[in-house]
């Protein structure tokens, strides 16, 4: 069966500095993974999306993550954090003919001024 | 620019009342989902819509639970009767028809309390 794992429940981080947030991901094939921010009372939103193009994927507000079939990770970076990137952030992984979306249980990002 | 729309934002109810949650898509979204989400977990799927047929309710405890799609746009999602353990987000997304890229526009959802 397909699912994801976040390595971290929590990560904090100071403004201007780098964000990593880890994600793994178990699959029988190629998955199509994707990460989606929840920024508080808010819907969540697309970040970026890997279907077996590139394997390093540009998303929106600076965001990026690479997809490493040898380790099965999709971690998400950014070279420098901004006071509005906290929120929680979600790993995912599409799965059947629907594509029907499994979330992880998230990642929560705090950044320090 | 266009979003789902959901109400109520929260409710608050008593176990053993009747609960619903109403979602509007995205206009011209053919496919529309709920989900709920348990304090500090990830979404999970409760029931899919293609149109006014449900794809997949393998999720929806099926029991308390019950979810329609009558003309293809709106949603009702109802639970009867409400359980402790239904406390959770209940969120509405959208996608448009025939487009499996798993990009869901996501409404901001129902927070449901049961005491």
């Amino acid at each position: 069966a397909q699912s994801v794992t976040q390595l971290d429940s929590h990560v904090s981080v100071s403004e201007g500095t780098p964000v990593l947030l880890r994600c793994n991901y178990s699959s029988s094939y190629s998955p199509s993974l994707f990460w989606y921010v929840q920024h508080p009372n808010k819907g969540l939103q697309l970040l970026l999306k890997y279907t077996s193009a590139a394997t390093l994927v540009k998303g929106i507000n600076g965001f990026e993550a690479e997809f490493k079939k040898s380790e099965t990770s999709f971690h998400l970076t950014k070279p420098s954090a901004h006071m509005s990137d906290a929120a929680e952030y979600f790993c995912v992984v599409s799965v059947g003919s629907q594509g029907n979306l499994i979330f992880g249980k998230g990642t929560k990002l705090s950044v320090k001024p | 620019e266009a979003e789902v729309a959901q109400s109520p934002r929260y409710k608050i109810t008593e176990k053993s009342q009747a609960v619903a949650f109403w979602c509007d898509p995205i206009s011209g979204h053919a496919t529309l989902y709920w989900y709920r989400q348990i304090l500090g977990q990830g979404p999970e799927l409760l029931v899919q819509f293609q149109d006014e047929s449900v794809v997949d309710d393998s999720q929806l405890p099926k029991d308390r639970f019950s979810a329609e799609r009558l003309k293809g746009v709106d949603s009702t999602l109802k639970i009867q009767p409400a359980e402790l353990g239904d406390s959770a987000m209940y969120l509405c997304a959208s996608s448009p028809q025939g487009v499996n890229t798993g990009e869901l526009f996501f409404g901001e959802g129902s927070r449901l309390t049961v005491l």
